[in-house]
């Protein structure tokens, strides 16, 4: 198992807004980056580091982290935004980069 | 275009080598660190291997450590993944990534540009 845990599924109206949280210790040293994956397709980066969004990416998507927690959110969730999400960051030993088990975001 | 694009996999017996291949193009290649995940039929992603922007620098996961040999030339702007031993828990699409920084695990870690990714079946 991951030593990065996320809730399996998760759904949100269209246009309100959702957090999709990434759990564990290494999150308390090292940021997370969050990976946006829709079927068929390559993952995306759509966060990294403290809050960095890469060129393309909507500002509705916005990463936090509160001790062992790292959160995406959404605000203003848009059809095209359902799909699997990934975080990554370190694990435990610091020494290896992990990825926790996937979200996958229904927008209803 | 910023691109990578991988080639090498194909079906295996357990036991076997395969060498899979990265081609890099629409970037300065020796700017940035790679790396090579793993996605399993239906499932979600695991990081195999990562090498920094000279070679000085390299990580693999405990799963394949021992057994994968991550290299690059950037005379050829090319990565590739040395797989031998493999096992049946291999079986994954491979994916072959660019980091945002020249070197790995630097506490900002994240892949902004992926290929589409080679299949590896090993079965025998």
């Amino acid at each position: 198992s991951s030593e990065l845990t996320q809730d399996p599924a998760v759904s949100v109206a269209l246009g309100q807004s959702v957090r999709i949280t990434c759990q564990g210790d290494s999150l308390r040293t090292y940021y997370a980056g969050w990976y946006q994956q829709r079927p068929g397709q390559a993952p995306v980066l759509v966060i990294y580091g403290k809050n960095n969004r890469p060129s393309g990416i909507p500002d509705r998507f916005s990463g936090s982290t509160s001790g062992n927690t790292a959160s995406l959110t959404i605000t203003g969730a848009q059809a095209e935004d359902e799909a699997d999400y990934y975080c990554n960051s370190r694990d435990n030993s610091g020494n290896h980069l992990v990825f926790g088990g996937g979200t996958k975001l229904t927008v209803l | 275009e910023v691109q990578l694009v991988e080639s090498g996999g194909g079906l295996v017996q357990p036991g076997r080598s395969l060498r899979l291949s990265c081609a890099a193009s629409g970037f300065t290649f020796d700017d940035y660190a790679l790396h090579w995940v793993r996605q399993t039929s239906g499932k979600g992603l695991e990081w195999v291997s990562g090498i920094s922007w000279n070679s000085g620098s390299i990580g693999y996961a405990e799963s394949v450590k021992g057994r994968f040999t991550i290299s690059r030339d950037n005379a050829k702007n090319s990565l590739y993944l040395q797989m031998n031993s493999l096992r049946a828990e291999d079986t994954a699409l491979y994916y072959c990534a660019r980091d945002v920084n020249p070197n790995i695990l630097t506490g900002l870690d994240g892949f902004d540009i992926w290929g589409q990714g080679t299949m590896v079946t090993v079965s025998s």
